[in-house]
């Protein structure tokens, strides 16, 4: 069964780059579409984006100018990262695999890490 | 951007009762939904895909139904287990969007 395991630092600066790894384990990447969705404490989920595997990707427009999200299969992972940090991407952070039929749903997520953006 | 609308936002319910919370698109989206559980401290957990199939290992007395703009999450007889708070999702369009989420809690 696949897992999936984020990983990266708890605490980031404000203007600096958040950066976060999933590492996946139980199988194999190149048949689902990967992505990332966040929760700012006591709110509710938003997706950031999306990777398939293919290597496109998929943004959310709120967030486009500060995101980037890529995949490294022969690792096993795909990443994030987000620019220009501010206390309103205090967020727990979760990656998910996105199946790839059309309207593919999240049928696995990671566990999350809370990520604090601090001064 | 696809709105999605759920109601309640906030729901008081008892262990047996028939449970139906109800999620509504700005568009419509097909049956290009899915429905997730969410437990305090826990990742959401896929419970309901393409609006209406169970996902395997989710307990019957869940169901979803709806196509095109509205859609519903049904919980037949509500166990202890299944206090959470529960999430609509559309995969219709970019940017995929999620409901505002309901709570439901024990009576």
């Amino acid at each position: 069964q696949m897992q999936l395991q984020e990983s990266g630092p708890g605490l980031v600066k404000p203007s600096e780059t958040l950066s976060l790894t999933c590492t996946v384990s139980g199988g194999s990447m190149n048949t689902y579409h990967w992505g990332w969705i966040r929760q700012p404490p006591g709110k509710g989920l938003e997706w950031i984006g999306d990777v398939r595997f293919s290597g496109a990707t998929f943004y959310n427009p709120s967030l486009k100018s500060r995101v980037t999200i890529y995949l490294d299969m022969s690792k096993k992972q795909f990443s994030l990262k987000l620019t220009s940090v501010t206390a309103a991407d205090t967020a727990v952070y979760y990656c998910g695999r996105r199946t790839t039929v059309a309207g593919g749903w999240f049928d696995t997520w990671g566990l999350g890490t809370l990520v604090t953006v601090y001064s | 951007d696809i709105q999605l609308t759920q109601s309640p936002s906030f729901l008081s319910a008892s262990v047996g009762d028939r449970v139906t919370i109800t999620c509504r698109a700005s568009q419509g989206i097909n049956s290009y939904l899915a429905w997730y559980q969410q437990k305090p401290g826990k990742a959401p957990r896929l419970l309901i895909y393409a609006a209406s199939t169970l996902q395997s290992g989710v307990p019957s007395r869940f169901s979803g139904s709806g196509s095109g703009t509205e859609f519903t999450l049904t919980i037949s007889s509500l166990q202890p287990e299944d206090f959470a708070t529960y999430y609509c999702q559309q995969l219709y369009s970019y940017p995929l969007t999620f409901g505002g989420g309901t709570q439901v809690e024990i009576k």
